[in-house]
């Protein structure tokens, strides 16, 4: 399984931009990188997800860099109720483990004002 | 459009005792995928149904089984509970074979054994 890597913790000033690093040198050419946050026991929420373009919506923008072994996800204005969990997901792309999330430990980010 | 919705919200069982935890899928959604998140931890995949059939699992024993039925909702059946089983049971719903998707979790249900 290709895993993840991130830091445990960040803080982030309210207005600010939100950057939060994470690294999956083991990655397939073929499975995804998803973002998902996580409220105090509510179950994960979607952010985003790529495979090898930059992408963005209306929550945030995921760079990948071109060797695909990290990726940024990028809340632009960040709010107090952005404070979460962060969770980098590579998803699985075959075999059977196909469509497996695996999580690892997560980031938790704190927005203070 | 419906989210996922899980049953029931809280849960206290007895060690040896079974449980039955439920789930139905998003509208659109023909996948089903559970996951036990212990407290602190990210959540653990534990496997995923497809035309009411596993199609993946994680490493949980065999006391961890599930059904999903013709309108995609599904169950998650554990055996012989065990205090470790304690955590939070999430459920997520997906489109199989659409590469470009993104799975929709459900609040989860929160299993307490004592």
């Amino acid at each position: 399984d290709a895993k993840t890597t991130q830091p445990t913790s960040m803080d982030c000033a309210e207005g600010r931009a939100a950057n939060l690093p994470c690294n999956h040198s083991t990655i397939s050419g073929n499975e995804y990188v998803y973002w998902y946050r996580q409220i105090h026991s509510q179950g994960p929420q979607y952010i985003i997800h790529g495979l090898k373009n930059n992408e963005t919506n209306e929550m945030a923008s995921l760079i990948i860099t071109e060797d695909r072994k990290s990726s940024t996800l990028i809340l632009p204005h960040a709010t107090l109720r952005d404070t979460a969990v962060y969770y980098c997901i590579v998803r699985h792309a075959g075999g059977t483990s196909y469509g497996k999330l695996t999580f690892g430990q997560g980031t938790i980010l704190t927005v203070h004002p | 459009e419906t989210g996922v919705t899980q049953s029931p919200t809280h849960l206290i069982k007895t060690r040896g005792q079974q449980v039955t935890l439920r789930c139905s899928s998003q509208s659109g959604h023909n996948t089903v995928s559970w996951y036990q998140q212990a407290l602190g931890q990210g959540p653990q995949f534990i496997f995923q149904y497809y035309r009411e059939e596993e199609n993946g699992r994680g490493n949980f024993p065999p006391r961890f089984s599930g059904l999903q039925f013709p309108n995609y909702s599904s169950e998650l059946n554990v055996n012989a509970l065990e205090l470790d089983d304690s955590a939070l049971y999430l459920c997520a719903s997906s489109l199989y074979g659409d590469e470009d998707y993104g799975y929709t979790f459900g609040s989860g249900t929160r299993l307490t054994v004592v």
